[in-house]
């Protein structure tokens, strides 16, 4: 069965710090990979999204970046926090377009 | 741009009472739907799903039902449980072949 893990689970940072936010998909191969941000509210606002190694679509223009070193690897970067980036990072998978996803457990980033 | 949303922010329901949560998509070509319960401080977990051939489908106490003629869809959680409180979300795909997600109703399940 597949699992996806997503770490650390909270994480509290200084404004200006580096962020790297993991998430690893177990098996299964070539699956489409989602990083997502909840704020305060319950929305759910699409971050990132990657059909394939190297392959980062972006929706929305932030300080935020995305890669994908492996298939099965998605990497979530920041150079420079800001107060804004604080939320509840999500990560998901799915098979291919037009099928469910399947989300991590959350980071909870505190920017202070 | 396709839209999915929520009538109710909030819900409260009695416990052993159904509930019913009711969700509105803007696009027409949406051709799949899911239910998402979020607890707090955890991922969306999958509830149910519903593709655009069906009009209603039904698993362990829970119903969805699509109409696509007024673009709408419904969770109804039978015999509501305190386990059940939690913040529900409908998501869809369209044409974009993306999943979009409405704004989430809080369920609260009262003694």
């Amino acid at each position: 069965s597949q699992t996806i893990h997503q770490w650390p689970a909270t994480l509290v940072q200084p404004v200006g710090s580096p962020l790297s936010l993991e998430c690893t998909v177990e098996g299964t191969s070539n699956p489409n990979l989602y990083w997502y941000r909840q704020a305060a509210g319950r929305g759910l606002q699409l971050l990132f999204y990657s059909v394939g190694i190297g392959q980062i679509s972006s929706e929305v223009p932030q300080n935020l970046s995305a890669s994908r070193p492996q298939d099965r690897q998605f990497i979530l970067s920041s150079k420079k926090l800001l107060l804004s980036d604080s939320g509840f990072y999500l990560c998901a998978w799915s098979f291919g377009q037009g099928n469910g996803y399947t989300f991590g457990s959350g980071t909870r980033l505190t920017v202070v | 741009g396709e839209s999915v949303g929520l009538h109710l922010p909030t819900l409260s329901v009695q416990e052993g009472d159904n509930s019913i949560i009711n969700c509105a998509y803007s696009n027409s070509a949406s051709d799949y739907f899911i239910w998402y319960k979020q607890e707090s401080g955890k991922g969306p977990q999958f509830i149910i799903d519903i593709r655009s051939n069906m009009d209603k489908r039904q698993g362990q106490r829970v119903t969805v039902l699509l109409n696509k003629t007024v673009k709408h869809l419904s969770l109804q959680i039978a015999a509501t449980q305190p386990g059940d409180s939690a913040v529900y979300f409908c998501a869809g795909i369209g044409s974009a072949r993306q999943l979009t997600f409405g704004s989430g109703t809080q369920l609260t399940v009262l003694p």
